[in-house]
């Protein structure tokens, strides 16, 4: 299954909406991750299961969709949300992600 | 506390092999499928490999089988990928993750801090 993400980066300013988009080659449900990745760090998962919120994660960061269209959004961009986010589908093996989105702030 | 560390990166010629650990502490290892997940550096990332609780269902990313071989020592709370005939292109850094529910085989949940392995004469 192929994730195809966009945009590949992007730059806003502090409190601005951002949204990323994944699209799945194929049906995938809900079986959608999100996760962020700092400079230097492993993932970390922040959004599973499309929608849900992992515990501790602020309440800005959101992700929607089901199928093959799915959407990440941070509502309020903070200067600590400076990372590469990525998404990445479970249906199936091989697990596969998209390409990722590089988030810089203006 | 979930951990899981990662070891045995380093440099390595082409058609070298080597062997990767992940140590893991702070759960019953032996009750969780596992997965191996790889970053090029400056690239996104790929999932490489997976093995049940006890070693008998595996999987592969196509571009590693047959040179890669995943394995677990549930008595020393350890999982392994043996790398063989290693390639420019198997440069990475290489993450140990474990999902976050028992019951779940194929979430990326919790992950190690990785292990650079670098192909290159």
């Amino acid at each position: 299954i192929q994730m195809t993400q966009s945009p590949s980066s992007l730059s806003a300013s502090v409190g601005d909406r951002i949204t990323i988009t994944c699209q799945a080659s194929r049906d995938v449900g809900n079986f959608l991750n999100w996760f962020q990745q700092r400079p230097g760090k492993p993932p970390k998962l922040l959004i599973y299961d499309a929608s849900n919120l992992e515990t501790g994660v602020p309440s800005r960061f959101s992700g929607s969709g089901s199928g093959t269209d799915f959407a990440f959004t941070i509502s309020n961009l903070q200067p600590e949300d400076i990372a590469t986010y990525y998404c990445q589908q479970f249906d199936n093996l091989p697990l596969t992600f998209g390409g990722g989105t590089k988030v810089e702030i203006k | 506390e979930v951990q899981l560390v990662e070891s045995g990166g380093g440099l390595i010629p082409p058609g070298g092999s080597l062997r990767l650990s992940c140590a893991a502490s702070g759960f019953t290892f032996g009750d969780y499928w596992m997965h191996w997940v790889r970053q090029a550096p400056g690239k996104g990332l790929m999932w490489v490999s997976r093995i049940n609780t006890d070693g008998s269902s595996i999987a592969y990313a196509d571009s590693v089988k047959g040179r890669f071989t995943i394995s677990r020592d549930n008595a020393k709370n350890t999982l392994y990928l043996q790398m063989d005939t290693l390639r420019a292109e198997d440069t990475a850094v290489y993450y140990c993750v474990r999902p976050e529910e028992v019951t779940a085989t194929l979430t990326l949940d919790n992950w190690g801090q990785g292990t650079l392995v670098s192909v290159s004469s």
